[in-house]
């Protein structure tokens, strides 16, 4: 079965320093992988992906992922937290074209300090 | 910029009512889906709609539920009988056709309280 692991319910950083949010997933075949965002109160915004391609994928807002295939990670960076990157990022897996259901993981808080 | 909209925001409904929520997905998106996010949850699929019928469904989208594309715009999911396990945030989204990224793109949901 698929399955989507975000291992760190909470990860707290100081603005201007580096952040990394995790994800590990399980499926089998080729994986569509996405990070998307929620701010209280608000829907899901879409980050970035990957499908295929350079391992490093760059989306809004300064973040960037890495499709790491040996270790089936996809973790989310950011070079510098701003105090508004402060939300709950999810994970997510797809497969087949992507236009099939999202396995979402259970999140992770980001909270950035000033 | 395209968004999914869904209406309303908020909706409180008695037991055993039926409940429909409404979605209006972006215009030249071929796929439609519902997922629902019980409160401190993780976000879970329940339909997927292609092509005028529905392509894929979760064990929770059981004989409660249905959807329906009534127009060439709007996307609804009606449940019927409401219980109180129903409580949730249910979100819409759409996804473009094939070539376009697959990415889906959510509305701002709609949190249902059943009282």
């Amino acid at each position: 079965a698929q399955s989507v692991a975000q291992p760190e319910d909470q990860v707290n950083v100081a603005e201007g320093n580096p952040l990394t949010v995790k994800c590990t997933y399980s499926v089998s075949g080729n994986p569509y992988l996405f990070w998307y965002v929620q701010y209280p109160n608000r829907g899901l915004q879409f980050l970035l992906k990957y499908i295929t391609g350079d391992n490093l994928v760059k989306g809004s807002y300064g973040f960037e992922a890495e499709f790491n295939k040996s270790q089936t990670s996809f973790h989310l960076k950011k070079p510098s937290a701003l105090v508004s990157d402060s939300a709950l990022y999810f994970c997510a897996v797809s497969l087949s074209g992507g236009y099939n259901k999202l396995i979402f993981g259970a999140g992770t808080r980001l909270a950035v300090h000033p | 910029e395209p968004e999914v909209t869904q209406t309303p925001s908020h909706q409180v409904t008695q037991m055993g009512q039926e409940v429909i929520l409404r979605c209006v997905p972006i215009s030249n998106h071929l796929y439609f889906y519902w997922y629902r996010q019980i409160l401190g949850q993780k976000v879970e699929f329940l339909v997927s709609f292609y092509n005028n019928e529905i392509s894929e469904k979760s064990e929770i989208f059981d004989d409660q539920f249905s959807v329906e594309r009534p127009d060439g715009s709007n996307f609804t999911l009606k449940i019927r009988s409401t219980k109180l396990e129903d409580s949730a945030m249910y979100f819409c989204a759409s996804s473009g056709p094939p070539g376009t990224g697959g990415e889906a793109f959510f509305g701002q949901g709609t949190r249902l309280t059943v009282v």
